[in-house]
């Protein structure tokens, strides 16, 4: 139990739909990523949310977007969704410390299904 | 382009003997190396970490192993128990701190009892 929660479960898409996935983050964590799990692969990297601000991004098109809240909550959003989008979406939240050393927890992810 | 490569994707191996999981990369500014553990509908599991500056960290039944001159590290296990049994991923950092993990494709490890 990481105390880093997902939702939905799961979704079935359309494509060319919009969709946005919500992840909340252990309580005091500054920091959430977003991977992308292919089925059969290991988790890509998407991008990474810092106090609110995106800070870094992977090999990922723009119509992949996010928002980070005080709350610790985050959201991922897609827009005009591709088949290929179908995959299991992990959020990661950590705390980033001036003294480097981390760990990132996950939670158990939501799985995409566009059609 | 796979920076990190975990070339086994499966691994049977028996209860009571050692596990050897193994994961190389190429990437030469990759400083911090992670395995994760996961289990069917959950996600990523932190297992244990190590720095490019040692070659070795032990956390109890687990140690992982670090080569930079062949960029190739492992993680050992033993005794291998039954619940060990799940996805393993090996991930590498350019940065400590950075928090951009690349994954490997993972190695599904079988114990049998």
């Amino acid at each position: 139990e990481t105390g880093v929660t997902q939702s939905p479960t799961h979704l079935i898409k359309t494509r060319g739909q919009q969709v946005t996935l919500r992840c909340s983050s252990q309580s005091g964590h500054n920091t959430v990523s977003w991977y992308q799990q292919a089925l059969g692969q290991g988790p890509q990297f998407i991008f990474q949310y810092y106090r609110e601000e995106e800070n870094g991004r992977g090999n990922f098109p723009p119509r992949f977007s996010g928002l980070q809240f005080p709350n610790y909550s985050s959201e991922l959003n897609v827009n005009a969704l591709e088949l290929d989008d179908s995959a299991l979406y992990l959020c990661a939240s950590s705390l980033r410390t001036s003294g480097g050393g981390y760990e990132q927890y996950f939670g158990p992810g939501t799985r995409l299904t566009v059609t | 382009d796979q920076q990190v490569k975990q070339n086994s994707p499966s691994l049977s191996v028996q209860e009571g003997r050692i596990s050897i999981l193994n994961c190389d990369y190429t990437n030469s500014m990759f400083d911090y190396f992670l395995w994760y553990k996961k289990y069917p509908a959950e996600g990523p599991t932190f297992l244990i970490s190590i720095s490019s500056i040692k070659d070795k960290n032990e956390d109890g039944r687990f140690t992982v192993f670090l080569n930079k001159s062949a960029k190739h590290l492992s993680l050992h296990i033993v005794p291998s128990q039954p619940g060990d049994s799940a996805v393993y991923f090996c991930a590498a950092s350019p940065l400590q701190g950075a928090q951009k993990l690349v994954f490997g494709q993972g190695t599904r490890l079988t114990i049998n009892p």
